[in-house]
Order: structure tokens, then sequence, then C-alpha cells
């Protein structure tokens, strides 16, 4: 069975500084993919990034990007030069096959002080 | 990428009552994906809508309680059945992306308050 592992309830970040959010994941198959959710207080869902299992490299966009560790089955998200607007819940979930579902992990609440 | 809205987008109910959630997306989409997300907790699938079959319940939900339909490839319903408090929760619908498997998009959700 899929699990996806958040061990951090809460982390603080200065303005303008990078942050790491941990995330592990258990599974058995092969083919995979991992993503990474910010969720504001108004409770929409924005998609970040997404790393596939078989990608030689790591993602990024703009001032994310995942730290993915396959042997350690790690997908940890990296945010550079944090903003205020970057406070919010923060998921991975990860997604066996194209078609099937999301599991999430606990998430991760990012305050970011001025 | 997909444009999902979702009505109501918040709702206050009477215990006992039902409500019916609706999903609208600006494209054609195979797979439909119901998600609820309890105060202060992660999301959760319910169940997966495709359109022509019986939805597909994750363990711990059932059709007597959320049934869906899926009437064609842009539009499911989800109703939250004889609410009890419970069932405060924001419910999210989510797609596929429709060209990258690297996407899954999700609407702005319905936060459902249960008096």
């Amino acid at each position: 069975a899929q699990k996806i592992t958040q061990t951090q309830p809460g982390m603080f970040v200065q303005e303008k500084e990078a942050v790491t959010l941990d995330c592990t994941y258990d599974t058995s198959d092969p083919s995979y993919g991992l993503f990474w959710y910010k969720q504001p207080s108004s409770g929409e869902m924005i998609f970040l990034i997404y790393q596939g299992s078989y990608d030689q490299q790591n993602a990024t966009e703009g001032r994310y990007s995942l730290n993915f560790q396959k042997a350690r089955k790690s997908a940890n998200l990296v945010i550079s030069a944090s903003q205020l607007g970057d406070s919010a819940m923060y998921f991975c979930a990860m997604r066996e096959a194209y078609g099937n579902k999301l599991v999430f992990g606990a998430g991760t609440i990012l305050r970011v002080k001025s | 990428s997909a444009v999902i809205s979702q009505k109501p987008s918040r709702d206050i109910c009477q215990r006992g009552t039902s409500l019916t959630i609706q999903c609208q997306v600006d494209s054609q989409v195979t797979m439909m994906f119901w998600y609820r997300q309890q105060p202060g907790q992660s999301l959760t699938l319910i169940a997966t809508a495709n359109q022509g079959s019986e939805a597909t319940y994750e363990s711990g939900f059932v059709i007597d309680k959320f049934p869906i339909s899926r009437p064609n490839l842009t539009f499911s319903t989800l109703t939250v059945s004889n609410m009890s408090p419970e069932d405060s929760s924001i419910y999210l619908c989510s797609v596929d992306g429709l060209a990258e498997e690297n996407e899954q998009f999700f609407g702005p959700g319905t936060r459902l308050t249960v008096l």
C-alpha cells in the first residue's frame, strides 16, 4: 500500500531565506509520480511541482525545486527566496499510475516571517 | 491545464439534510475524483467517477452516504446524504491533466458546515 510521510507539522522560515519541506514515501510499484501542493487558508489546492519515478533530473518550477532521492524514497520540496505569500499548508502526494488516485501526506504548515 | 469550478463554494446545513455538490470541468476528462478534507486533516479520496459506469468507492465510503453522478465527460455531482456534524469538511473534485501525466488539478472546493 502507498504511504506518504511528512514529519514536520509546522515550519518557520525568515523571508527571503530558503526552506526544505520533507516528504518520504513507500511503494512497491516501480512507476509512480510525486506531487506537491500548496493550500492557502482559502482551501484551494494549488499544484506546485511533479517528479516522475523515472525522471533523471530533479524537477524545478520557478522558486520550487524537488530534491528527489529515489534510493532513500524521499522527495523534499525546496522553496527558495521565501515570500510572505508562501505561508500556507503544503502537501506531498503520490500516484502509482496515471489515472489513479493521489495519496496525501499529513501536510506541513509553513509560516514565513518578515 | 483544466479549469474546474464547484458549486456551492460553501454552505451551512442542518443535520439530517442532504447537499449536492457540482463539479464542472472546461474540457472532457475520463476520470473525476472526489476528495474530502476534514478540519485540520489531509485529503482522503471518497470515490472515482468514470462516465458511463458506477463510481468506485474507497474503503470507509459508501454509495448510500455519498451518491455520485457522472452524466457526461465534463460534469459530476457528489451528494452528502443525511448529514451529521462529522460531515463538516472541504469537498474537492479533481481531474488528471489532459495532456500530461504530471498534472492533477483540483477544483476550488466546497466548504461544508453541518450544524
